[in-house]
């Protein structure tokens, strides 16, 4: 069986710093993951994903995410947080194949952004 | 435009009241799921399906039905609605249900039982 976790429910980032979304997965096979972003009001769209290319991950809004298998960790950046970026995260986590496991999601990080 | 639609956005209903949210894709994706979406809890999968006639359940699907009888359409059926399944619900399709391959969401459905 696959897991996510993501720590903290709530990450508050002052405009400008550092964006960094924790995401811990486990799996009992190389996985793919993935992030996705939930602006107010609508539905899950696609940050980035990785499926065992490049460790590290570029997306769209400039995010990206570095796969880090000897911790199980695919944690979330941006360098500098825009307002818009102000958002619910989710992190999941998907097997190869053998079956449809869809994707196990995580409880989700909302992102707060300080002027 | 490639888009997953759901229909009705909201829905407030009483308690027993048969409803159904529909879903459809115009992406000709096989893979088809159904989350709902709880504060606190992420998104967990109810039903999901592979092809037409293929459907089979998620880690939530109690009080739930749904059927695949067209490949573009996947509705959720709640035969006797209960306050628990008040929620947010989000339709999803995609090629494969393998990982590599993107999911695509529909906008999502509120929904109140009373």
């Amino acid at each position: 069986a696959q897991s996510v976790t993501q720590l903290g429910s709530h990450v508050s980032v002052s405009e400008g710093a550092l964006v960094l979304l924790r995401c811990n997965y486990s799996s009992s096979v190389p996985p793919y993951l993935f992030w996705y972003v939930q602006y107010p009001n609508q539905g899950l769209q696609l940050l980035l994903k990785y499926t065992s290319a490049a460790t590290l991950v570029k997306g769209i809004n400039g995010f990206e995410a570095e796969f880090k298998k000897s911790e199980t960790s695919f944690h979330l950046t941006k360098p500098s947080a825009h307002m818009s970026d102000a958002a619910e995260y989710f992190c999941a986590v998907s097997g190869p194949g053998g079956g449809a496991d869809g994707l196990t999601f995580g409880k989700g990080t909302h992102l707060i952004i300080q002027p | 435009e490639a888009q997953v639609t759901q229909n009705p956005r909201y829905l407030i209903t009483v308690t027993g009241k048969k409803l159904t949210v529909t879903c459809s894709q115009n992406m000709n994706h096989e893979y088809m799921s159904w989350y709902r979406q709880d504060p606190g809890l992420g998104l967990r999968q109810i039903y999901y399906s592979m092809n037409v006639e293929v459907t089979d359940k998620g880690d939530v699907p109690e009080g739930y039905k749904v059927s695949r009888k067209e490949k573009r359409n996947f509705p959720l059926i709640l035969e006797s609605p209960s306050p628990n399944q008040t929620s947010l619900y989000f339709c999803a399709s995609s090629s494969s249900p393998q990982g590599v391959y993107e999911q695509y969401f529909g906008p999502g459905t509120r929904l109140t039982v009373t």
